[in-house]
């Protein structure tokens, strides 16, 4: 069965520096999750998209945006990275936009190191 | 407010034994839905199972249980016969107002031959 699919899987960058993580849902599925996890945390919601609308916000620096394209995919841009930014950056999908209606399928991670 | 709560930062179990990962959480909405992940250290996040709020029967999926106690807000997730494969990290997760999901801090489970 088809996954999320997460672009690059490993990103080094500089401070300073911008980055775009990209993200391919499911296919049929119409919302987009974006997470970050640092280091020995838990996973914490970034932004969501349902039907190429921004739906909900989380904890998003202004540092970033993202946005998701007529094909449903899915793009994180990030600038001016800081050391903190360095973290594991998940991009997730679901059915509907409503998670507790169908759960959520998350990729495999983008590894962001920033130095 | 910590809306998930998982009081077991890590927890061993001999292989072939039942384990249970405990899991609190804190809502005031009538709908809502719990899920818990597994992430190994390679680091993705896997999907185990689901249980929503108005569903009478505990949620079953293959080795995985989960035992939703509504009035006590717990849904702690039981693994039977537990395997090697299965050390990995654990988060229980809720979904109420809005899409996103709020995690827990995880357990760490090891599994030792």
């Amino acid at each position: 069965a088809a996954g999320v699919i997460q672009s690059p899987r490993h990103l080094i960058k500089e401070k300073r520096e911008t980055a775009t993580l990209k993200c391919y849902p499911i296919p049929r599925h119409d919302t987009v999750y974006w997470y970050q996890q640092g280091p020995g945390q838990d996973p914490q919601f970034l932004i969501s998209f349902y039907e190429k609308m921004q739906s909900d916000k989380g904890s998003i620096p202004d540092r970033f945006s993202a946005q998701q394209f007529s094909d449903y995919h899915s793009e994180l841009n990030m600038s001016s990275l800081e050391l903190g930014d360095s973290a594991l950056y998940f991009c997730a999908s679901s059915t509907s936009d409503v998670a507790y209606n169908s759960p959520l399928h998350f990729g495999n991670g983008t590894r962001l190191t920033v130095t | 407010a910590q809306k998930i709560t998982q009081t077991q930062p890590g927890m061993f179990v001999q292989e072939k034994e039942a384990v249970t990962l405990d899991c609190t959480y804190d809502t005031s909405d009538q709908s809502y839905g719990l899920f818990w992940y597994k992430q190994p250290s390679s680091g993705e996040m896997i999907f185990l199972i689901y249980q929503g709020s108005y569903d009478e029967q505990n949620a079953t999926e293959g080795r995985y249980s989960l035992n939703f106690q509504k009035a006590r807000k717990s849904a702690n997730l039981v693994i039977s016969a537990s395997q090697l494969g299965d050390s990995a990290m654990y988060f229980c997760a809720m979904n109420d107002a809005g899409n996103m999901l709020t995690f827990g801090g995880g357990t760490r489970l090891m599994v030792k031959p």
